[in-house]
Formats: structure tokens, sequence, C-alpha cells
């Protein structure tokens, strides 16, 4: 079964508008991971927040990680039409060998 | 230092044929994953390699399905005795240390059609 589950499903939003997408999972982790895939073509990794951090930005994306309520939220400012794609959110269990589980995504789509 | 390299990045089979898809990881990785995606659908995990080594297969179907990931060369995904179900994007990714440490860098995907 999936262990990442991001809500909504589909976000249109206005350029300059900001995105918020969400992400539950249910296991402990190690780390929690957000990848970007345009149409066609391979996952992009974004930004990686560790299980013992609550907060991490990096340029216009802003991540938050809540364990107790084990989820997760990706904030894109000032949004621009060239975010418009297809966003996951991966979770890296504890452990050793631990591999990525990765949610349905969410398809994002910026007006101009 | 070129990025993971994925061929063929379409492939045509017919039932029953084999497709043998190939993955050149990052240099220096030695962690290869495979996954594969159906359309608007999320990356379903299929197995994990070190170099040699099957790590964690547990999402491989235990039937027609192998992967290696030999000392020399890439690793390679096998898909035997083809079905139609079997069509779907295959995504290769690649680490150096494994997911606990960091993220994973991925190829452009080869994309399998079955007539």
């Amino acid at each position: 079964s999936q262990q990442g589950e991001e809500d909504p499903q589909a976000l249109s939003i206005q350029e300059g508008e900001n995105a918020t997408m969400n992400c539950s999972y249910k296991t402990s982790i190690n780390n929690l991971q957000w990848y970007r895939q345009n149409s066609g073509r391979g996952l992009v990794h974004l930004i990686l927040i560790r299980s013992n951090e609550r907060e991490k930005h990096s340029g216009r994306l802003r991540v938050t990680l809540d364990t107790s309520k084990k989820s997760s939220s990706l904030l894109i400012t000032a949004s621009r039409a060239a975010d418009t794609a297809s966003y996951f959110c991966a979770t890296a269990a504890t452990g050793a060998n631990s591999k990525l589980t990765f949610g349905k995504g969410i398809t994002l789509s910026v007006r101009p | 230092n070129a990025g993971v390299m994925q061929n063929p990045r379409h492939l045509v089979r017919r039932r029953g044929q084999e497709a043998r898809l190939r993955c050149s990881p990052m240099k220096g990785h030695s962690h290869v994953y495979w996954y594969r995606q159906l359309p608007e659908e999320g990356l379903k995990f299929m197995v994990y390699l070190q170099k040699e080594n099957i790590i964690d297969e547990s999402g491989m179907p235990k039937e027609r399905f192998s992967a290696e990931f030999p000392k020399e060369g890439p690793s390679i995904l096998r898909i035997q005795q083809v079905v139609r179900g079997d069509s779907a994007a295959y995504f290769c990714a690649s680490s150096p240390r494994g997911v606990n440490t960091g993220e994973l860098f991925f190829g452009e995907g080869s994309r399998l059609t079955v007539l």
C-alpha cells in the first residue's frame, strides 16, 4: 500500500499565488522527501526533511514536518507557470536498507 | 557528471516477448532502485540493489521479473513473457549511500508498450 498520501489530488492556481500541498504517511520515518515530475520526464528531487527537523526552506519552497501527526506540507510561494508539474512526497522508513515509498502525487497547474 | 542513464527510452514488445531495460547509475553511486509508474499514478517500488546484491525485491512480481546489478556494467531489469499489464514507465534511480542519508537521482524512464 502507498505510504504517502497527498492532498489535494489536483490544484489549479493563478501565477503569483502560493501553492500548498499536503502529505500524510503511516509508519515511522527517517526522512521525508518531495519530488517534482514534469510530464513524460523523470523525477527531480526538491527537498529533504529529516525526522528531527520541523521546517526547512529552499528558495521558494518551504516544507514542514509534524511527526506526531505523521504529516508534511510543501509550500511553493509566488508560483510561476513553470511550476506546473506533478509533485510527490516520499518517505524513507526507519531501519537499514530503506527504500523510498511514494504517494500518488498532486497535479499542480499554474495559470499564467 | 552524467546523470542516471536509462535505455531504451521507448520499447514496444508483443505479448510473450522479453523486455530488457538498462540503467547506468551516476558515477560513484552503488545503490540502484527500480520503480514502475502507471499513467496518472505514483511510483511503485520494485527492487533495490547494491553492486552484485539484491537488497530488497519485495515489490517485484515473483514470476517473469528479475533484476541484476553486476560488478561491471549497467543494472538490468528483465521482464520475460510480457503481458499487456506490464505496459508502464519504468524508472531507475541511484544514490551514493542510500535514502537514509540523501536523495535519489532519477533517470528519464523507459516506457514499455506491450501490444
